[in-house]
C-alpha cells in the first residue's frame, strides 16, 4: 500500500518570501513517481512538478522546485519568492511501478495563504 | 491548447434522475480516469481505463458506470444519483497508464471539475 502525508494543515507566507511544503510517502515500490498539484478556490487541479524516483536531479519548474530526499522517503515542494496567486491548496501525489488501478495517491493537502 | 475538458462544471439535480458528465481530451492521451474529491477523504479513484473499451474499477465504484468508445471521451454515468453522491468529480488523462515504465510521461491532468449535488 502506498500512503502520502502532508503534515501542515495550512501555512502563512509572506509575499516574495520562500515557503517549504512537507510531503512524505511510503510505498514499497522501487520505481515510483511524485506530483504536485495546485488547487485554487476555484476548484481545478493544477499540475506543477513531477519526480521520479530514479532522477538524480531535484526536479524544477520555474518557482517551483522538488527537494526529494529518498533515503528520508521525503518530497518537499519549495515555493521561491511566493505571489498571492499561490494562495491555494497544494497535494503531494505519488503513483507506484505496481499500482494495479493505476490510481493517484493523494495526500490530505496544504492550504497555503501568502500574505502582502 | 492542450486540455481536458468536463461539462458540466456545475450540476444540482434530484435522487433517482439519471445523468452523465462528460470528459474529454485533446491530447491523445491513453489513460483516462475519474475521481471524486470529498473532504476529509482526499480523492479517490471511480474508474479508470487503459485505452479504447478497456475500463476497470478503482476504490469507489459503486453507483457508477463508464464507458470508453473514443480515446478522447470518457463519460461518467450515474444511472440513479442518490445524495452520497454529491461531491467534486475530476475527469484526468495522460499519455500512458501509469506505472508502465515510462516515468516522465505518465503525469496525469485534470479537468476543470464538476460540482454535484444530488437532493
Amino acid at each position: 500500500a502506498q500512503k502520502i502525508t502532508q503534515t501542515q494543515p495550512g501555512m502563512f507566507v509572506q509575499e516574495k518570501e520562500a515557503v517549504t511544503l512537507d510531503c512524505t510517502y511510503d510505498t514499497s515500490d522501487q520505481s515510483y513517481g511524485l506530483f504536485w498539484y495546485k488547487q485554487p478556490s476555484s476548484g481545478e487541479m493544477i499540475f506543477l512538478i513531477y519526480q521520479g524516483s530514479y532522477d538524480e536531479q531535484n526536479a524544477t519548474e520555474g518557482r517551483y522546485s522538488l527537494n526529494f530526499q529518498k533515503a528520508r522517503k521525503s518530497a518537499n515542494l519549495v515555493i521561491s519568492a511566493s505571489q498571492l496567486g499561490d494562495s491555494a491548496m497544494y497535494f503531494c501525489a505519488m503513483r507506484g511501478s505496481h499500482t494495479g488501478r493505476r490510481a493517484l495517491t493523494f495526500g490530505s493537502g496544504t492550504r497555503l495563504q501568502v500574505q502582502p | 491548447e492542450a486540455q481536458v475538458t468536463q461539462n458540466p462544471r456545475y450540476l444540482i439535480t434530484v435522487t433517482g434522475k439519471k445523468l452523465t458528465v462528460t470528459c474529454s481530451q485533446n491530447m491523445n492521451h491513453e489513460y483516462m480516469s475519474w475521481y471524486r474529491q470529498d473532504p476529509g477523504l482526499g480523492l479517490r479513484q471511480i474508474y479508470y481505463s487503459m485505452n479504447v473499451e478497456v475500463t476497470d474499477k478503482g476504490d469507489v465504484p459503486e453507483g457508477y458506470k463508464v464507458s470508453r468508445k473514443e480515446k478522447r471521451n470518457f463519460p461518467l454515468i450515474l444511472e440513479s444519483p442518490s445524495p452520497n453522491q454529491t461531491s467534486l468529480y475530476f475527469c484526468a488523462s495522460s499519455l500512458v497508464p501509469l506505472g508502465t515504465g515510462l516515468l516522465s510521461t505518465d503525469t496525469q491532468y485534470f479537468g476543470p471539475g464538476t460540482r454535484l449535488t444530488v437532493l
